[in-house]
């Protein structure tokens, strides 16, 4: 059974803080990983992807990709109340198939 | 406007009567796919489809139907709707079979009594 296991938290964080989100993944043949946004009652939003081992950095926004710990993170830099969301992680499996984790709640406290 | 748009937004029906969930995009994006979002569950594929006439079944097929007759459209039909059913559904689309799921339309709460 392929599986992206996410705490649910909520993870809190005070303004300014690098929030830190992880997510660990089952299967090794996952090739790329997705970080999606989604805030309350809305529909996800793709804010990050990376399919390389290591990190790959997109504004205050850092993926980090270790596929031979099976673990993939998102770290958010200068976190602000506006990034008080729910964090998914997906993977994908083989082209067509995307496989989510259940979501990481984070809030960032003014 | 690139967007995905799904009808309805919202909807109660009861246990048996058949339903469609409409999903459209207007970016001819070939990769388009459902997804239901439970409470601790997160988003689970219902089905996908690379292109016109090819669909195939995702990690929750059971009790949905679905076609791709032209390439903007990708309805969703559930044939005799059950209670378990009631959920929060999505529809996606992506330029690129890579799984990446680029643009989400605005959900469709469904609720089956």
């Amino acid at each position: 059974q392929k599986e992206v296991e996410q705490n649910s938290g909520p993870l809190s964080v005070p303004e300014g803080a690098i929030a830190s989100l992880n997510c660990t993944y089952s299967d090794r043949g996952s090739q790329s990983f997705f970080w999606y946004r989604q805030y309350s009652g809305k529909s996800p939003e793709l804010i990050m992807f990376i399919y390389s081992n290591g990190d790959k950095e997109d504004g205050r926004f850092t993926a980090q990709l270790n596929k031979a710990s099976q673990y993939v993170s998102l770290l958010i830099r200068d976190s602000q109340p506006s990034d008080s969301a729910t964090y998914l992680c997906a993977g994908d499996y083989g082209g067509f198939k995307t496989i989510f984790g259940a979501g990481t709640r984070l809030f960032v406290k003014a | 406007e690139a967007q995905v748009t799904q009808n309805p937004r919202y909807l109660i029906t009861v246990t048996g009567k058949k339903l469609t969930v409409t999903c459209s995009q207007n970016m001819n994006h070939e990769y388009m796919s459902w997804y239901r979002q439970d409470p601790g569950l997160g988003l689970r594929q219902i089905y996908y489809s690379m292109n016109v006439e090819v669909t195939d079944k995702g990690d929750v097929p059971e009790g949905y139907k679905v076609s791709r007759k032209e390439k903007r459209n990708f309805p969703l039909i559930l044939e005799s709707p059950s209670p378990n059913q009631t959920s929060l559904y999505f529809c996606a689309s992506s330029l690129s079979s890579a799984g990446a799921e680029a643009f989400f339309g605005q959900g469709t709460r469904l609720t089956v009594v």
